[in-house]
C-alpha cells in the first residue's frame, strides 16, 4: 500500500547549523511532495513543495530535493533559528486523488 | 481572503454520543479532504469528496460518515464515539480534485470523555 517513511524522528541542532530530514515513498504514481511545519495544536503549514518534474527547489533558507528513481526526497534548512523549532512532516500525493500520505514527522529542536 | 473554515473549534462529547464536524472550503474549491491526527501522530487521511461525490476513502471507521453538499461544504458525522476518537480533525480543500491550492483549516479538537 501507499506509505511514506520519514527520518529522523527527532533532530537537535545548534542555531546556525543546517538540518536535513529525509523521506521515502512507495507509490510510484505520487507526483506532488509538500513539506509541512506544524506547531502544537495548530494546522499543518506548507513551507515548500516540489512536483515530480523538478529535481530541486529552493526558497530562501529552505530547499527540497527529489530523486524519483530512488523514490526519496529531502528537506534542507540552512542557518537554522530557534523559531524553526517545530514538527515537520513530509507528504506524498497521488496524481489522481490529491490525498496526502504523511510521513511520521520529525521534531526539530534548534538550540540558541 | 477567507481560508478553510472549520467548526466547531473545540468539541467535548461523552462516549457513545454523536458529533458533527463542519468544513467550509475556500471559495471556488470543489474538493474537500478530511484528516484525523491523534496526539503525537501524523495526520491520517479519512475521506475526500470532489464535486459532491466521494473521490477516495482511507482509514475511516464505519461509525463515521461524511458528505459534501451543493455549496461544497462538507460534514463529518461521527457516531458511537469512543475514547480513541479524541483527536484533531483537519479539513483541507483544493481545486479540481488534485493538489492545486491545497489548504488546511484550523482543525476541530474533539475530546471524548
Amino acid at each position: 500500500g501507499e506509505n511514506v517513511e520519514q527520518h529522523p524522528s527527532t533532530l537537535s541542532v545548534q542555531e546556525g547549523d543546517s538540518a536535513v530530514i529525509k523521506c521515502t515513498y512507495s507509490d510510484s504514481a505520487s507526483n506532488y511532495f509538500p513539506w509541512y511545519k506544524q506547531e502544537l495544536g495548530k494546522r499543518p503549514q506548507l513551507i515548500i513543495d516540489i512536483r515530480s518534474n523538478v529535481g530541486e527547489k529552493k526558497d530562501q533558507r529552505i530547499a527540497v530535493t527529489l530523486n524519483k528513481t530512488a523514490k526519496h526526497f529531502s528537506l534542507h534548512i540552512t542557518e537554522t533559528q530557534p523559531e524553526d523549532s517545530a514538527v515537520y512532516f513530509c507528504a506524498a500525493s497521488s496524481r489522481n486523488t490529491g490525498k496526502l500520505i504523511f510521513g511520521q514527522g520529525t521534531t526539530l529542536q534548534v538550540k540558541p | 481572503a477567507a481560508g478553510v473554515i472549520q467548526s466547531p473549534r473545540h468539541l467535548i462529547k461523552e462516549k457513545r454520543e454523536t458529533a458533527t464536524l463542519k468544513c467550509y472550503p475556500i471559495s471556488r474549491h470543489d474538493t474537500v479532504y478530511w484528516y484525523q491526527q491523534g496526539p503525537g501522530q501524523d495526520p491520517q487521511f479519512l475521506i475526500s469528496f470532489y464535486e459532491k461525490m466521494q473521490s477516495d476513502k482511507g482509514s475511516i471507521p464505519d461509525r463515521f460518515s461524511a458528505q459534501q453538499f451543493s455549496d461544497y461544504h462538507s460534514e463529518l458525522n461521527m457516531s458511537s464515539l469512543e475514547l480513541g476518537d479524541s483527536a484533531l480533525y483537519f479539513c483541507a480543500s483544493s481545486l479540481g480534485g488534485g493538489a492545486a491550492g491545497y489548504t488546511f483549516g484550523s482543525g476541530t479538537r474533539l475530546t471524548v470523555v
